[in-house]
């Protein structure tokens, strides 16, 4: 298996622009999280989905992310808009009973 | 509030050496246990887990859990610089499905 992938590696983009992050979980996994990793905050867990369905989206930062797992293979994180205070790494991770993590996307948004 | 706290170091010791990294957490009913490693730039790597008490050996690295101290170890034998790195502490506490709580981490830098 390829792992966990997420797209895009890098994103920078203007404050107020939308922006959406994916993941492709390893086959077979039926949890999915999406997780912020600042300096200042460390891991932050955003989002945490079971079976496709969300069970845990109170680290949400505010209306303005949103989440979706429309089937088992993919995963968005939608940020509209983005502000400043949104750059950060994010990571998705799958797992079945340990959790493997993507390369993360490195977002900036200036 | 389910917590796991880690030391954030950095932790220093000589190529060689032993590195102790060690993590506490609140949750007494906390079922399983994960150590990943991550450097810098990079996205975190699992290296270890443990559900029992006592010691789990991969290679250079143990992992120990006691459960009755709410206290979970990593021990790496004979330290390289390539081990520098932060090491994160996860748990699964009880009731929390497959979610899992992560430490603050707890950075290593092993000295040539």
């Amino acid at each position: 298996d390829a792992g966990v992938i997420q797209s895009p590696r890098h994103e920078v983009t203007e404050m107020g622009q939308e922006v959406t992050l994916r993941c492709k979980p390893i086959s077979g996994h039926n949890s999915l999280f999406w997780y912020r990793q600042t300096m200042m905050r460390g891991l932050e867990l955003l989002i945490y989905f079971n079976n496709n369905v969300p069970i845990d989206d109170s680290g949400m930062p505010e209306d303005r992310f949103s989440a979706k797992m429309p089937n088992a293979s993919f995963s968005t994180l939608k940020i509209q808009p983005s502000e400043p205070r949104d750059s950060a790494v994010y990571f998705c991770a799958s797992s079945f009973t340990e959790a493997f993590f993507g390369q993360g996307t490195r977002l900036t948004v200036v | 509030q389910k917590e796991v706290e880690q030391n954030s170091g950095p932790l220093s010791v000589p190529e060689g050496a032993i590195a102790s990294l060690n993590c506490t957490y609140s949750d007494r009913g906390s079922q399983s246990f994960f150590w990943y490693r991550q450097y810098s730039g990079k996205s975190p790597e699992l290296i270890m887990f443990i559900y029992s008490n006592g010691d789990k050996e991969d290679g250079r690295f143990t992992a120990q859990l006691n459960k009755a101290s709410q206290y979970v170890s990593l021990l790496i034998r004979d330290s390289q610089p390539s081990d520098s790195a932060t090491y994160l502490c996860a748990v699964n506490p009880i009731g929390y499905g497959q979610n899992f709580v992560f430490g603050p981490g707890t950075r290593l830098s092993v000295l040539p």
